[in-house]
Order: structure tokens, then C-alpha cells, then sequence
């Protein structure tokens, strides 16, 4: 049973280009997170996602970022005219979708780690 | 919103006890997660508490009360390998659902 997928493990972009990661959820799993995460700091909410729905983007910048989670394929996170504050490792999470039932746990992915140049 | 604290560090020696402690404020509480995270990798999940009380798996063991806000990680017979960073998440009511917040981590450097 395979865990959270996400790729490119590493990404380096020079400033000015386009990131886009991607994540595939655990099997059976319909809920996605973002999340960002800067050396020796916590984890950063970004966004929250089910199939073709953004429930919530509050820890997301308004400008540059967007997330998305198609029907069919991963979720994709993308950010234009990346920055180099925007280097940082970019965690994704799925949970099963329980109608918010008290057991659901978020799984974690291996994350993306993005470098600016 | 929601509120998480838990100290930064801490530092035990190989062998002994150590308890990881978080205190939180949350409106619609419904459940407290344990992650641990090595430097560079994804965190994974230890443990859930919903309930008051003690939740025990294999070393590590995990406490709650809801009346006091607060949780704490116990860790024994420490081993290098427990050097990690310790995060604590709670769900509760925020922004129209129950959303999971997490913590800063507490990173737990163990010594010989």
C-alpha cells in the first residue's frame, strides 16, 4: 500500500520561472494539505484541498500560488515566478476524508525540496 | 483560532525518560496528534488522543487532559535515533471546519 507520492523530490528554479509540484494522495485517501516548512522553523499551512474543491487557502499568498486537485491525477502546487524566498521544503498531506471524524490523521509525503537560484 | 505551545528544545541522555509537553487553545477540541520529524524528512505520526488519559505504544506513550489544555509526549529508554524534532497538532473549529494546526516542535537532542 503505497504512502503519500510526491515529486520532484528536489526542484531548483531560477527566479522569475515556474514550480510545480505535485503530490498523489495515500489509497483511498481524498483530503490534501500543503504545507511549507523553512529550515530549523514549523510547519506552515497552506492550503486544503478535496477532488475538485479548495476548502480552505487561508495560509496561502494571495499573489503567485495556486493549488489545484483534479478529478482524476495528483494535486498540483504551483508557484509563478518563483523567488528565492520562496526556497523551502513543501510538505503534502492526505487523510482519509471521515466526514471529519475524530480518527482522521494526516499522512505525510517526502516532500519537495524547492532552491531558488 | 488556534493556539499550540511546547518549548523548543530539549536535550536528554541515551537511556533515560524524557516527557515533550504542549499546551493548547482550541474552541471545538476533537483530537490531539504526536509527530515526529528527522531533520530533513516528513514528519509521521506517533499517536491520538481524543480522550482524557494515558495512550501507551511501545516506548513512547502519550497523555491528555482536556480540561487543562494540555498533552505530553513521554519517550523512555531513549535511543539516538529519538533525536527529532516533536510536533503537536490539534484539531478544532476554525475557519468553518475542524482543521488541524500544528505546533513549532520541540527538537529533542539525545547525548550518550
Amino acid at each position: 500500500n503505497a504512502g503519500v507520492m510526491q515529486n520532484p523530490r528536489h526542484l531548483v528554479r531560477r527566479r522569475g520561472q515556474e514550480a510545480r509540484l505535485r503530490c498523489s494522495p495515500m489509497k483511498g485517501h481524498s483530503h490534501v494539505y500543503w504545507y511549507r516548512q523553512l529550515p530549523e522553523e514549523g510547519l506552515k499551512f497552506m492550503v486544503y484541498l478535496q477532488k475538485e474543491n479548495i476548502i480552505d487557502e487561508s495560509g496561502m499568498p494571495k499573489e503567485r500560488f495556486s493549488a489545484e486537485f483534479p478529478k482524476e491525477g495528483p494535486s498540483i502546487l504551483r508557484i509563478q515566478q518563483v523567488v528565492r524566498g520562496d526556497s523551502a521544503a513543501y510538505f503534502c498531506a492526505s487523510s482519509p476524508g471521515l466526514a471529519g471524524g475524530p480518527r482522521e490523521t494526516q499522512y505525510f509525503g517526502p516532500g519537495t525540496r524547492l532552491l531558488v537560484l | 483560532g488556534q493556539n499550540i505551545d511546547q518549548p523548543t528544545e530539549m536535550t536528554a541522555t541515551e537511556g533515560a525518560i524524557v516527557q515533550i509537553n504542549c499546551t493548547y487553545q482550541t474552541s471545538g477540541f476533537n483530537g490531539l496528534f504526536w509527530y515526529q520529524q528527522h531533520a530533513g524528512e516528513a514528519p509521521t505520526f506517533l499517536s491520538y488522543n481524543v480522550l482524557d488519559g494515558l495512550e501507551e505504544k511501545g516506548r513512547f506513550s502519550s497523555f491528555l487532559s482536556r480540561s487543562k489544555g494540555y498533552s505530553y509526549l513521554l519517550l523512555k529508554e531513549l535511543q539516538m535515533k529519538d533525536s527529532a524534532s516533536y510536533l503537536c497538532a490539534v484539531r478544532g473549529d476554525s475557519g468553518g471546519y475542524q482543521k488541524v494546526t500544528f505546533g513549532i516542535g520541540t527538537k529533542l537532542q539525545v547525548i550518550p
